[in-house]
């Protein structure tokens, strides 16, 4: 199975920052990549998909970039609501494995 | 509108069985493939399963496989899971979600959730 490693595993931001989330692939997976919101107590919400394609109605604050192994999830200027668990997901090889998510709090 | 509604957690003895339903409606079923997903408490999201948008191919989870059975059934716009040999790691929230892309095209992400069913596994 390919391993998804997100870096770091927490991080501590203010509102208005630029923030920056990585995740790594332990195989390449082209830019087969997905991101995610989850909010505590709420099911998992999609980002971007393919690597860098904004989900509908997706604030536009919310970036991807990559390919192969490396991504990364950027969030241009933090708004009060986007403090919350995210995580990447490999959709090349079944079973499409998440990585251990990134939880992102108010500093 | 597009909405999926998971049923059927509950609290169930080690060794016990149990089946999970998802109902879905607002879009066209049977042109998407679906999505388990689970969340042990406090911990990270899990992907167990996949069934494609007509039913023809499953994948499961190497910690589900032999225990755990992805199926659908269009003519009620429903997704199950059947769940067998539980053990205390399967306790979680467990999630159904729909494929973004349509038809074969399972590699898009889930842009559709549930709100997830409780599944307790203890004496």
């Amino acid at each position: 199975d390919i391993q998804m490693t997100q870096s770091p595993s927490s991080l501590s931001s203010s509102v208005g920052d630029r923030v920056t989330i990585s995740c790594r692939a332990s195989q390449p997976i082209s830019r087969y990549l997905n991101w995610y919101q989850q909010k505590p107590g709420k099911a998992p919400e999609l980002l971007i998909y393919a690597a860098s394609s904004l989900q509908s109605g997706v604030p536009s604050r919310f970036s991807g970039s990559g390919s192969g192994t490396d991504f990364t999830l950027t969030i241009s200027s933090l708004q009060r609501e986007d403090f919350a668990t995210y995580y990447c997901q490999q959709s090349y090889t079944k079973p499409y494995t998440f990585g251990q998510g990134t939880k992102l709090e108010i500093k | 509108q597009v909405q999926l509604v998971e049923s059927g957690g509950g609290v169930v003895q080690p060794g016990r069985s149990l089946r999970l339903s998802c109902a879905a409606s607002g879009f066209t079923f049977s042109s998407y493939a679906m999505y388990w997903v689970r969340q042990a408490p406090g911990k990270g999201l899990e992907w167990v399963a996949l069934i494609s948008y007509d039913g023809s191919e499953k994948y499961h989870a190497d910690s589900v496989k032999g225990r755990f059975t992805i199926s659908r059934d269009s003519s009620q716009n429903t997704v199950y899971l059947q769940m067998s040999s539980l053990s205390a790691e399967d306790t979680a929230v467990y999630y159904c979600a729909r494929s973004l892309g349509k038809h074969a095209a399972d590699y898009f992400g889930m842009d559709v959730w549930g709100q997830g069913t409780t599944v307790t596994v203890s004496s």
